[in-house]
């Protein structure tokens, strides 16, 4: 089964509005990883947060961790047009295992 | 060029004819995935590998066969294709896991009819 689940499945706002999407897991993690996947193309890597970690940034996004509530968030400010995407996270298991799955992902509509 | 590469992009084929997707990869990353994408379910993991000659089922590995005997190449392999198994596919390369970000191929759209 899936560990990571993203909420919600789709949102759609106006360019320059914050677009906030969360992942919720099940079972302690090692890292978390976000991901933007654009129409018809591979997915392609944003954050990996280490699950001693709270917080990272990289440019207009901002990821969280909240291990004690098993979940993440993933803040993209002054969302352009160009941010329309799916965006995916994908957890591991702790206990040895380094190996990432995905969730159902969040559709992201940024109307110009 | 450096990447990670995926062949065909597209492919029909009939049901019960055994298909072969290709992927490539140039860093010699240890770790190798196969995902397939499909609507309402997202990504899943059909099988990985954490180095060559070192293969392990993921979350729904079975109609499927994959082999690593060269770091760089992970290829999956359909031995009857079914209707079910119709589906968008990833592969993606990693040096150690989750602990470093997944480079993804574009995929391959297999129709199988």
């Amino acid at each position: 089964s899936q560990q990571g689940e993203e909420d919600p499945q789709a949102l759609s706002i106006q360019e320059g509005e914050n677009a906030t999407m969360n992942c919720s897991y099940k079972t302690s993690i090692n890292n978390l990883q976000w991901y933007r996947q654009n129409s018809g193309r591979g997915l392609v890597h944003l954050i990996l947060i280490r699950s001693n970690e709270r917080e990272k940034h990289s440019g207009r996004l901002r990821v969280t961790l909240d291990t004690s509530k098993k979940s993440s968030s993933l803040l993209i400010t002054a969302s352009r047009a160009a941010d329309t995407a799916s965006y995916f996270c994908a957890t591991d298991a702790s206990g040895g295992s380094y190996i990432p799955t995905f969730g159902r992902g969040t559709s992201l509509i940024v109307h110009p | 060029d450096a990447g990670i590469t995926q062949s065909p992009r597209y492919k029909i084929t009939e049901t019960g004819r055994q298909v072969t997707l290709m992927c490539h990869q140039t860093w010699s990353h240890s770790y190798m995935f196969w995902y397939r994408q499909d609507l309402g379910h997202g990504l899943r993991l059909i099988y990985y590998s954490a180095a060559a000659d070192i293969t392990d089922k993921g979350e729904v590995p079975d109609g499927y066969v994959v082999s690593r005997s060269k770091t760089e190449n992970f290829p999956l392999t359909l031995e009857s294709a079914t209707r079910s198994q119709t589906s968008v596919y990833f592969c993606a390369s990693s040096e150690s896991g989750s602990v470093s970000p997944l480079h993804f191929g574009n995929g391959t759209r297999l129709t199988v009819t």
